[in-house]
């Protein structure tokens, strides 16, 4: 079926240094999502988008924390500056209307 | 607030047992529920949702799943495992139909012996 695809697979980044994680959702979609999962713990919502703009976003989705998807290209999650509680695994979701999510396989990000 | 509660972290059953895994849910309207399930280093691929109608929906790899509002519960059920069963189950609610965040429970990672 049709994928969520997540550019890199892994990041391992300095502290305070900046970090873009891309997603490719599928074509067809119109609302995006950043899930951010610590290990061995529960995936959390961080923010959805949808047409241009953010709809909602946590208190997980900190200020130095950032979305957008220009011109229907890459939707990317952006961290400046990065922080060590921002290692985790970070999935992006993308959906038409119903729901019916698709994940990717998420982004390892390791700040050091 | 909403909240999705797993209360088993880790599962064990024995190749063709019968499978229960449990998921309370606190939401005071009509929840959307979801099963997903995630293998190492993959992202998750849903397993069955319920929205309405039929409290028991079927879903892929013959899980099923009962949706019961007395009892704030959605537990999955599977009557034959299989070692490739092997997984991190999580579920899920939403608030909203057609979007909306999901709500997920902190997951229950199942093994099978042989």
């Amino acid at each position: 079926g049709p994928k969520v695809l997540q550019i890199p697979s892994h990041q391992i980044i300095d502290m305070g240094q900046m970090v873009t994680l891309n997603c490719d959702p599928v074509s067809n979609h119109l609302y995006f999502y950043w899930y951010k999962q610590i290990l061995g713990q529960q995936m959390e919502f961080l923010v959805n988008f949808y047409n241009g703009k953010v709809m909602e976003k946590s208190k997980l989705f900190k200020d130095q924390f950032s979305v957008e998807r220009p011109d229907g290209s890459y939707f990317t999650l952006k961290i400046q500056p990065t922080a060590l509680e921002d290692s985790a695994v970070y999935f992006c979701a993308s959906s038409f209307r119903n729901s019916d999510y698709t994940f990717g396989s998420g982004t390892r990000l390791l700040v050091i | 607030a909403q909240s999705v509660t797993q209360p088993d972290a880790r599962v064990t059953v024995s190749e063709g047992a019968s499978l229960q895994l449990r998921c309370k849910y606190s939401y005071s309207a009509t929840p959307y529920l979801f099963w997903y399930v995630q293998y190492p280093r993959q992202g998750l691929q849903l397993l069955l949702k319920y929205y309405s109608g039929d409290p028991v929906v079927q879903g892929v790899n013959s899980f099923e799943a009962e949706f019961s509002k007395s009892n704030s519960s959605f537990h999955l059920q599977k009557a034959s495992v299989h070692w490739s069963d092997s997984a991190v189950y999580f579920c899920a609610l939403s608030m909203n139909y057609n979007q909306g965040k999901l709500i997920f429970g902190q997951g229950t990672k199942l093994s099978i012996k042989p």
